[in-house]
C-alpha cells in the first residue's frame, strides 16, 4: 500500500523569505502523480502544484516549486517570497497515474508566515 | 460552474442520532469521492463512485456509515447511529474520469464540519 509522510507538523517563515516543506512517500509503482494542496482556514482544499513521476523536470507554479527526487521518494515544496496569504495547512498527496483513483494524503504541515 | 456543493456546512448533533451529509458534484463529472479529515488520521478516503456505482468503499469505517449516489448529481453520506468519534470534517470531491494517463483534477467541496456531542 502507498503511504505519504510529512514529518514537519509546523513550520514558520518570515514574509518575503523562502521556506521548504518536506514530504516522503512509499510506493512500488513506477508511474504516479504527486501533489501539494493548500488548506487555508476556510477549509477549502486548493491544488497548489502537481508532479508526474515520469517527468524528470521539477514542476513550478509562480512562487511554488518542487524538488522531486524519485529514487529517494522525496517530494518537497519550496515557497519563495512568502506572503501572509500563504499561511495555511499544506498537504502532500499521492495518486496512481493510470485511470482515475483516490488521493492518499500526508498528515499535513501547518505553515505560519510572520510579517 | 458553482463547483462542488456540500450541505450542511456545519452540523451539530447528539450521540445516537442519524446524520446525513449531502454532495452535489460538478456537472458532467462521473467520479465522486468522500474524504474525512480528523486531527488524528488526517485526510482519508471513505468511498468513491464512478457513474453512480461504488468502486472502493474500503475506507468506510464501519457499518454505521453508508453512502449512496442515486443519480449523477447527488450523493449522500449517512451515519447511523452517530458517535462522538465521528466528529470530523467531511469532504466531497468530484472529477471527470479520463482513461489511461490523462490527468484529471479532483475538485473539492467546502466540507461539512460534523460535531457529535
Amino acid at each position: 500500500a502507498q503511504t505519504v509522510t510529512q514529518s514537519q507538523p509546523e513550520m514558520s517563515v518570515q514574509e518575503a523569505e523562502t521556506v521548504t516543506l518536506s514530504c516522503t512517500y512509499d510506493t512500488s509503482e513506477s508511474d504516479y502523480y504527486l501533489f501539494w494542496y493548500k488548506q487555508p482556514p476556510s477549509r477549502q482544499m486548493i491544488l497548489v502544484i502537481r508532479q508526474e513521476a515520469y517527468k524528470q523536470q521539477n514542476a513550478t507554479e509562480n512562487r511554488f516549486s518542487v524538488n522531486f527526487q524519485k529514487a529517494a521518494k522525496s517530494f518537497s515544496l519550496k515557497i519563495s517570497d512568502s506572503q501572509l496569504g500563504d499561511a495555511a495547512m499544506y498537504f502532500c498527496a499521492y495518486r496512481r497515474l493510470y485511470n482515475t483513483d483516490k488521493l492518499i494524503f500526508g498528515t499535513g504541515t501547518r505553515l505560519q508566515v510572520f510579517p | 460552474d458553482a463547483g462542488v456543493i456540500q450541505s450542511p456546512r456545519h452540523e451539530v448533533t447528539e450521540m445516537g442520532q442519524e446524520v446525513t451529509l449531502r454532495c452535489k458534484p460538478i456537472s458532467g463529472h462521473d467520479y465522486l469521492f468522500w474524504y474525512r479529515q480528523t486531527m488524528m488520521r488526517g485526510l482519508e478516503l471513505l468511498i468513491y463512485f464512478n457513474n453512480n456505482v461504488p468502486i472502493d468503499d474500503s475506507g468506510m469505517p464501519e457499518d454505521r456509515f453508508s453512502a449512496k449516489m442515486p443519480n449523477a448529481s447527488f450523493s449522500t453520506l449517512k451515519i447511523q447511529p452517530s458517535e462522538p468519534r465521528d466528529s470530523a470534517v467531511y469532504f466531497c470531491a468530484s472529477s471527470l474520469g479520463l482513461a489511461g494517463y490523462a490527468y484529471n483534477e479532483q475538485f473539492f467541496g467546502p466540507g461539512t464540519r460534523l460535531t457529535v456531542l
